[in-house]
């Protein structure tokens, strides 16, 4: 158990429509990173938060926003979801730059 | 910029037999490097790190890896494969100071009984 919690394990929807997804980091860590996981785009880095403020951005697309609560959990939304946005979306979090990430499960996110 | 690259993407050896998950990265500055493991519908176990001092790290199932500046890689090796080690294998790296991981492709390591 890594101790990141992601919610829901599996999500299904159509397109166009909008979702959210949920991870509560690790206790104590401040980071928190969000990673989509597909069959032709392999493991990709989207975004990461610390104590509430964007760190860092990587390939998210303009229709996916993330944020994270003073609480430190993050949420990921992602809207006029496609076909293509069919993936495994990771959360990790860390306890600073440098420090290993720690994965949660996962939400497998079908767009049907 | 930097990258990671996995050149074997599916690896089959017998159970027993040793094995090496290829890994090499590129960057221009100090990095620090990982393997994760992804069983099947799990998500990613940090399996071992490297930040600094001796270059051979070793994981607490018998992994090891070691990193190579010269040659900017880090070769994942076990001995003695055993079943339970089938699953999928990243390399990562992130660049000293920074703050998001690059991973590699992956390689599907299959232990064939």
């Amino acid at each position: 158990d890594s101790g990141v919690t992601q919610t829901p394990k599996h999500l299904i929807t159509a397109t166009g429509q909008r979702v959210t997804l949920r991870c509560s980091p690790r206790s104590g860590d401040l980071s928190v990173y969000w990673y989509q996981q597909s069959l032709d785009q392999g493991l990709q880095f989207l975004i990461q938060y610390y104590n509430g403020e964007e760190r860092a951005k990587g390939n998210i697309l303009e229709r996916f926003s993330a944020q994270q609560f003073p609480d430190l959990h993050s949420e990921l939304n992602l809207s006029s979801l496609e076909l293509g946005d069919s993936a495994l979306y990771f959360c990790a979090s860390s306890g600073g730059p440098n420090q290993p990430q720690h994965f949660g499960d996962g939400t497998r996110l079908s767009i049907l | 910029a930097q990258s990671v690259t996995q050149l074997d993407s599916q690896v089959p050896v017998f159970e027993e037999a040793p094995v090496e998950l290829r890994c090499n990265y590129s960057s221009s500055v100090s990095v620090y490097l990982f393997w994760y493991v992804q069983y099947p519908n799990q998500g990613l176990q940090l399996l071992l790190k490297y930040l600094s001092g001796s270059t051979l790290v070793e994981s607490i199932n018998g992994f090891e890896a070691e990193f190579n500046k010269s040659q900017t890689s880090f070769h994942l090796r076990k001995p003695s494969v055993h079943i339970s080690d089938t699953a999928e294998y990243f390399c990562a790296v992130t660049e000293t100071g920074a703050n998001n991981l690059f991973f590699g492709t992956g390689t599907r390591l299959t232990v064939i009984p």
